[in-house]
């Protein structure tokens, strides 16, 4: 099985500022299933970005990936007041699905 | 548009089952690939299994393998999932989730269903 790892546990910056953060995996991954969620408290995960670098529908272009085969980064350009959550990465490999243990993005 | 809508929290005792449905409107059920997902408390996201289009069938997540069931009514619309023998740490928000396009990644999810399994 595929274990995801994301770093940093936390990241704590201002809003304006901008968001790195890191999918590693314990192996190769297809481009084409990995993906990036966004979850905030309550609320079930938001699509943002899948098949690496592809937008999901209506998500702001301030959001991007990057990355190929064990390093995946999500990128977010400007923080606004609304991306404070935590964002999970997934891949889909050998019939099945693993998410890493998320990024928590915070206020500084 | 899809909208999954899942049913009521439950609250089960260790040892019991619980079977959590997802109500499909927008399209079929047969037209898509649902999978189920579950968070506990304070924790990450863990995949459960799912609808595997390139062999036609329900895929489990290892962990799961015997003691979860995923089936689908068609008729309905509905998809239920089932899981067995409960104890204290399935204690967790279920999800289901599927995709129209997004091929890898879920784009629409269920709003969630809380099992507490507590004697």
């Amino acid at each position: 099985e595929i274990v995801l790892t994301q770093s940093p546990g936390t990241l704590s910056l201002s809003p304006g500022e901008r968001a790195t953060l890191s999918c590693r995996a314990s192996q190769s991954v297809s481009s084409s299933y990995l993906a990036w969620y966004q979850q905030k408290p309550g609320q079930a995960p938001r699509l943002l970005i899948y098949g690496a670098s592809s937008r999901a529908t209506g998500i702001p272009d301030r959001f991007s990936g990057s990355g190929s085969g064990t390093d995946f980064t999500l990128t977010i350009s400007r923080l606004e007041p609304e991306d404070f959550a935590v964002y999970y990465c997934q891949q889909y490999g050998s019939s099945t699905f693993t998410f890493g243990p998320g990024t928590k993005v915070d206020i500084k | 548009q899809v909208q999954l809508v899942q049913s009521g929290a439950e609250v089960k005792k260790p040892g019991a089952s619980v079977k959590v449905s997802c109500k499909v409107s927008g399209y079929t059920l047969t037209e898509l690939s649902m999978h189920w997902v579950r968070q506990a408390p304070g924790k990450g996201l863990e995949w459960m299994g799912g609808f595997d289009p390139e062999d036609g069938e329900t895929i489990y997540a290892q962990k799961f393998q015997g003691r979860v069931t995923m089936t689908e009514d068609t008729s309905t619309d509905t998809a239920y999932m089932e899981l067995s023998s409960l104890r204290s740490e399935d204690t967790a928000v279920y999800y289901c989730a599927t995709d129209l396009t997004t091929v890898g990644g879920w784009d629409y999810w269920g709003q969630g269903t809380l099992v507490t399994v507590s004697s």
